[in-house]
Protein backbone atom coordinates (compact mmCIF):
# COMPACT_ATOMS: atom_id res chain seq x y z
CA UNK A 1 0.00 0.00 0.00
CA UNK A 2 1.07 3.33 -0.34
CA UNK A 3 3.16 5.31 2.54
CA UNK A 4 3.64 8.79 3.36
CA UNK A 5 6.34 10.35 5.01
CA UNK A 6 6.45 13.81 5.83
CA UNK A 7 9.25 16.38 6.80
CA UNK A 8 9.83 18.38 9.24
CA UNK A 9 7.93 17.06 12.21
CA UNK A 10 8.09 20.42 13.60
CA UNK A 11 9.34 24.39 11.96
CA UNK A 12 9.48 27.30 13.73
CA UNK A 13 9.48 30.60 12.06
CA UNK A 14 9.36 34.54 12.34
CA UNK A 15 6.62 36.40 11.41
CA UNK A 16 6.85 37.15 7.52
CA UNK A 17 9.29 34.31 6.75
CA UNK A 18 8.45 31.75 4.61
CA UNK A 19 7.69 27.74 5.43
CA UNK A 20 8.09 24.84 3.25
CA UNK A 21 7.22 21.22 4.45
CA UNK A 22 8.33 18.24 2.29
CA UNK A 23 6.36 14.66 1.74
CA UNK A 24 7.62 11.89 -0.34
CA UNK A 25 4.84 9.14 -1.58
CA UNK A 26 5.66 5.64 -2.29
CA UNK A 27 2.77 4.60 -4.79
CA UNK A 28 3.56 5.67 -8.08
CA UNK A 29 -0.28 5.17 -8.92
CA UNK A 30 -1.31 8.14 -6.43
CA UNK A 31 -2.63 10.84 -8.28
CA UNK A 32 -4.19 13.22 -5.56
CA UNK A 33 -2.37 15.31 -3.34
CA UNK A 34 -3.97 17.14 -0.48
CA UNK A 35 -2.94 19.51 2.44
CA UNK A 36 -4.81 19.88 5.44
CA UNK A 37 -4.94 22.20 8.69
CA UNK A 38 -5.59 21.28 11.57
CA UNK A 39 -6.36 23.62 14.34
CA UNK A 40 -5.52 22.68 18.01
CA UNK A 41 -9.03 20.66 18.87
CA UNK A 42 -10.40 21.22 15.63
CA UNK A 43 -11.28 19.24 12.41
CA UNK A 44 -8.42 18.42 9.62
CA UNK A 45 -9.55 21.44 6.76
CA UNK A 46 -8.21 21.02 3.46
CA UNK A 47 -6.30 24.08 2.41
CA UNK A 48 -5.06 23.19 -1.05
CA UNK A 49 -4.81 20.18 -3.21
CA UNK A 50 -2.89 18.91 -6.17
CA UNK A 51 -3.70 16.42 -9.36
CA UNK A 52 -0.75 14.84 -10.85
CA UNK A 53 -1.32 16.22 -14.48
CA UNK A 54 -0.25 19.12 -12.89
CA UNK A 55 3.03 20.78 -11.49
CA UNK A 56 2.47 23.35 -9.51
CA UNK A 57 -0.79 25.53 -7.72
CA UNK A 58 -1.17 28.90 -6.13
CA UNK A 59 -3.83 30.53 -3.94
CA UNK A 60 -2.95 33.39 -2.60
CA UNK A 61 -0.20 32.48 0.07
CA UNK A 62 0.18 28.77 -0.17
CA UNK A 63 1.27 26.82 -3.00
CA UNK A 64 2.02 23.00 -3.93
CA UNK A 65 4.56 21.81 -6.31
CA UNK A 66 4.32 18.34 -6.94
CA UNK A 67 7.39 15.94 -8.97
CA UNK A 68 6.25 12.69 -10.06
CA UNK A 69 9.25 11.34 -11.28
CA UNK A 70 10.78 11.90 -7.55
CA UNK A 71 7.31 11.13 -6.17
CA UNK A 72 7.55 14.20 -3.97
CA UNK A 73 5.00 17.30 -3.55
CA UNK A 74 6.11 20.17 -1.39
CA UNK A 75 3.62 23.25 0.73
CA UNK A 76 4.92 26.63 0.45
CA UNK A 77 3.40 29.29 2.79
CA UNK A 78 4.55 32.41 2.22
CA UNK A 79 4.31 36.15 4.39
CA UNK A 80 3.81 33.45 7.01
CA UNK A 81 1.46 34.98 9.90
CA UNK A 82 0.32 34.06 13.35
CA UNK A 83 -2.82 32.69 12.57
CA UNK A 84 -1.00 29.99 10.16
CA UNK A 85 0.10 28.50 13.45
CA UNK A 86 -1.30 25.18 13.26
CA UNK A 87 -0.32 20.90 12.19
CA UNK A 88 -0.46 20.77 8.40
CA UNK A 89 -0.84 17.28 6.87
CA UNK A 90 0.23 15.89 3.63
CA UNK A 91 -2.02 13.18 2.10
CA UNK A 92 -1.61 11.33 -1.09
CA UNK A 93 -4.69 8.65 -3.19
CA UNK A 94 -5.53 7.19 -6.28
CA UNK A 95 -9.07 9.02 -6.97
CA UNK A 96 -9.24 6.69 -10.17
CA UNK A 97 -10.29 3.99 -7.87
CA UNK A 98 -13.31 3.64 -6.23
CA UNK A 99 -11.84 3.57 -2.83
CA UNK A 100 -9.91 7.44 -2.82
CA UNK A 101 -9.09 6.68 0.58
CA UNK A 102 -6.60 8.86 1.73
CA UNK A 103 -2.96 7.94 3.34
CA UNK A 104 -1.44 10.73 5.44
CA UNK A 105 1.60 12.43 6.57
CA UNK A 106 2.58 12.07 10.35
CA UNK A 107 2.06 15.66 10.31
CA UNK A 108 4.05 19.17 10.57
CA UNK A 109 3.35 21.70 13.59
CA UNK A 110 3.95 25.03 12.70
CA UNK A 111 4.75 28.00 14.96
CA UNK A 112 4.65 31.41 13.54
CA UNK A 113 6.45 33.45 15.96
CA UNK A 114 4.70 36.89 16.52
CA UNK B 1 -26.82 22.21 5.85
CA UNK B 2 -25.13 20.95 9.02
CA UNK B 3 -21.41 19.37 6.99
CA UNK B 4 -20.76 16.20 8.40
CA UNK B 5 -21.78 15.63 12.14
CA UNK B 6 -20.24 12.98 14.67
CA UNK B 7 -21.96 11.66 17.94
CA UNK B 8 -20.91 11.93 20.78
CA UNK B 9 -17.73 14.52 21.37
CA UNK B 10 -16.52 12.47 24.01
CA UNK B 11 -16.15 8.97 25.49
CA UNK B 12 -14.65 7.24 28.73
CA UNK B 13 -14.95 3.34 28.34
CA UNK B 14 -13.75 0.75 30.56
CA UNK B 15 -11.82 -2.11 28.80
CA UNK B 16 -14.15 -4.89 27.21
CA UNK B 17 -16.80 -2.56 27.52
CA UNK B 18 -18.88 -1.76 23.91
CA UNK B 19 -20.00 1.44 22.18
CA UNK B 20 -20.89 2.65 18.63
CA UNK B 21 -19.79 5.84 17.25
CA UNK B 22 -22.06 7.92 15.23
CA UNK B 23 -21.74 9.74 12.07
CA UNK B 24 -23.81 11.26 9.39
CA UNK B 25 -23.63 13.81 6.40
CA UNK B 26 -26.05 15.93 4.62
CA UNK B 27 -23.74 16.64 1.54
CA UNK B 28 -25.19 13.53 -0.57
CA UNK B 29 -21.61 12.14 -0.97
CA UNK B 30 -21.49 8.40 -2.14
CA UNK B 31 -18.21 7.66 -0.33
CA UNK B 32 -17.60 7.71 3.68
CA UNK B 33 -14.66 6.84 5.76
CA UNK B 34 -13.59 6.15 9.65
CA UNK B 35 -10.16 7.60 10.40
CA UNK B 36 -8.27 7.31 13.73
CA UNK B 37 -5.82 10.01 15.16
CA UNK B 38 -3.11 9.20 17.02
CA UNK B 39 -0.20 11.63 18.43
CA UNK B 40 2.82 11.85 16.29
CA UNK B 41 0.94 9.50 13.69
CA UNK B 42 -1.12 11.26 11.82
CA UNK B 43 -4.82 9.71 10.69
CA UNK B 44 -4.98 6.01 9.31
CA UNK B 45 -8.07 4.92 7.79
CA UNK B 46 -10.25 2.27 9.84
CA UNK B 47 -13.27 1.53 7.14
CA UNK B 48 -14.74 3.00 3.98
CA UNK B 49 -17.45 2.93 2.40
CA UNK B 50 -17.31 3.73 -1.42
CA UNK B 51 -21.36 3.68 -1.86
CA UNK B 52 -24.33 2.74 -0.10
CA UNK B 53 -24.01 -0.99 0.70
CA UNK B 54 -20.68 -1.04 0.18
CA UNK B 55 -18.11 -1.71 2.83
CA UNK B 56 -13.93 -2.28 3.19
CA UNK B 57 -11.13 -2.22 5.19
CA UNK B 58 -8.49 0.22 5.87
CA UNK B 59 -5.35 0.52 7.10
CA UNK B 60 -6.27 -0.57 10.39
CA UNK B 61 -9.36 -2.77 10.74
CA UNK B 62 -9.14 -4.61 13.60
CA UNK B 63 -10.82 -4.21 16.66
CA UNK B 64 -13.92 -2.33 14.22
CA UNK B 65 -16.52 -3.30 12.76
CA UNK B 66 -18.93 -0.70 10.55
CA UNK B 67 -21.80 -0.53 8.86
CA UNK B 68 -23.37 1.94 6.09
CA UNK B 69 -27.24 2.01 7.68
CA UNK B 70 -28.08 4.55 4.28
CA UNK B 71 -26.70 7.27 2.22
CA UNK B 72 -26.34 9.41 5.01
CA UNK B 73 -24.87 7.39 7.80
CA UNK B 74 -21.81 5.39 9.10
CA UNK B 75 -21.20 4.09 12.10
CA UNK B 76 -18.06 2.64 13.56
CA UNK B 77 -18.54 -0.31 16.30
CA UNK B 78 -15.94 -1.10 19.05
CA UNK B 79 -17.19 -4.44 20.22
CA UNK B 80 -14.52 -4.65 23.16
CA UNK B 81 -12.75 -1.96 23.64
CA UNK B 82 -8.94 -1.56 24.64
CA UNK B 83 -6.78 0.53 25.94
CA UNK B 84 -5.05 0.69 22.44
CA UNK B 85 -8.30 2.13 20.43
CA UNK B 86 -7.51 5.47 22.58
CA UNK B 87 -7.75 7.57 20.15
CA UNK B 88 -9.62 10.76 17.96
CA UNK B 89 -11.67 9.13 15.87
CA UNK B 90 -12.69 11.39 12.73
CA UNK B 91 -15.34 10.46 10.20
CA UNK B 92 -15.05 12.23 6.83
CA UNK B 93 -17.26 11.89 3.61
CA UNK B 94 -16.54 13.24 -0.32
CA UNK B 95 -18.37 13.08 -3.44
CA UNK B 96 -17.04 11.48 -6.29
CA UNK B 97 -16.67 13.95 -9.02
CA UNK B 98 -15.29 15.52 -6.62
CA UNK B 99 -11.73 14.47 -4.79
CA UNK B 100 -11.69 16.76 -1.59
CA UNK B 101 -12.69 14.43 1.62
CA UNK B 102 -14.79 16.66 4.40
CA UNK B 103 -14.44 15.76 8.36
CA UNK B 104 -16.41 15.49 10.86
CA UNK B 105 -15.57 17.57 14.66
CA UNK B 106 -14.18 13.82 16.26
CA UNK B 107 -14.83 11.80 18.84
CA UNK B 108 -12.00 11.66 21.67
CA UNK B 109 -12.67 7.72 23.05
CA UNK B 110 -10.72 7.20 26.15
CA UNK B 111 -10.56 3.43 26.88
CA UNK B 112 -8.97 3.10 30.41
Amino acid sequence: GENVEQHPSTLSVQEGDSAVIKCTYSDSASNYFPWYKQELGKRPQLIIDIRSNVGEKKDQRIAVTLNKTAKHFSLHITETQPEDSAVYFCAASNVDTGRRALTFGSGTRLQVQP
Amino acid sequence: NAGVTQTPKFQVLKTGQSMTLQCAQDMNHNSMYWYRQDPGMGLRLIYYSASEGTTDKGEVPNGYNVSRLNKREFSLRLESAAPSQTSVYFCASGRGVRYEQYFGPGTRLTVT
